[in-house]
């Protein structure tokens, strides 16, 4: 069973039309919760870090929101170069390991079309 | 070179094979991971090492072999290696030790191995 769920695994949206993703867990002891972009044959790259309910960040078009159990990336507007898959990350204490456990999403691969 | 880089990109092995990844960062960063990516599965922390030190090891077969001979370079060393370990191998970096802060991932080695 995994611990962090991302929704939708799929979503495809026109250019302008906005919309959010979701990333769930059910692992307690909250420590961070991380957002990152892949596009196809990269690593992935950080976007954005959050560590309590309540907080919010933004850059350009999107804005990731965390609660208690869940966390939204919201796309305002997409554009074409949106496209990629995002990955959400929890970071957990864990009483075996000093650094905590880390748990990826299974991700969702966003397509926008023009 | 910038940023995390990862060669070679691109590897086939047979099982009986003896192979290894690099890894380097050029951010004066002071921990290094190695992760595995298969498809349609989360992405899973392998090893961590913090200023030099191994830190973490997840439960990792130990045809895996990691090597950190100071703080900008990692090797990952691969031998008599299975089928099922065919992924998406990255490396990552981060400022501080330890899995809190934001990480940045080089652009993987595809590995296969037949």
């Amino acid at each position: 069973e995994d611990q962090v769920t991302q929704s939708p695994e799929a979503l495809r949206l026109q250019e302008g039309e906005s919309s959010s993703l979701n990333c769930s867990y059910t692992v307690s002891g909250l420590r961070g919760l991380f957002w990152y972009r892949q596009d196809p044959g990269k690593g992935p790259e950080f976007l954005f870090t959050l560590y309590s309910a309540g907080e919010e960040k933004e850059k350009e078009r999107l804005k990731a929101t965390l609660t208690k159990k869940e966390s939204f990336l919201h796309i305002t507007a997409p554009k074409p170069e949106d496209s990629a898959t995002y990955l959400c990350a929890v970071l957990t204490a864990d009483r075996g390991s000093t650094l905590g456990r880390l748990y990826f999403g299974r991700g969702t691969q966003l397509t926008v079309w023009p | 070179e910038t940023g995390v880089t990862q060669t070679p990109r691109h590897l086939v092995m047979g099982m009986t094979n003896k192979k290894s990844l690099k890894c380097e960062q050029h951010l004066g960063h002071n921990a290094m991971y190695w992760y595995k990516q298969s498809a349609k599965k989360p992405l899973e922390l392998m090893f961590v090492y913090s200023l030099e030190e191994r830190v973490e090891n997840n439960s990792v077969p130990s045809r895996f072999s990691p090597e950190c001979p100071n703080s900008s370079h990692l090797f990952l060393h691969l031998h008599t290696l299975q089928p099922e370990d065919s992924a998406l191998y990255l490396c990552a970096s981060s400022q501080n030790p330890g899995l809190v802060g934001p990480q940045y991932f080089g652009p993987g080695t595809r590995l296969l191995v037949l």
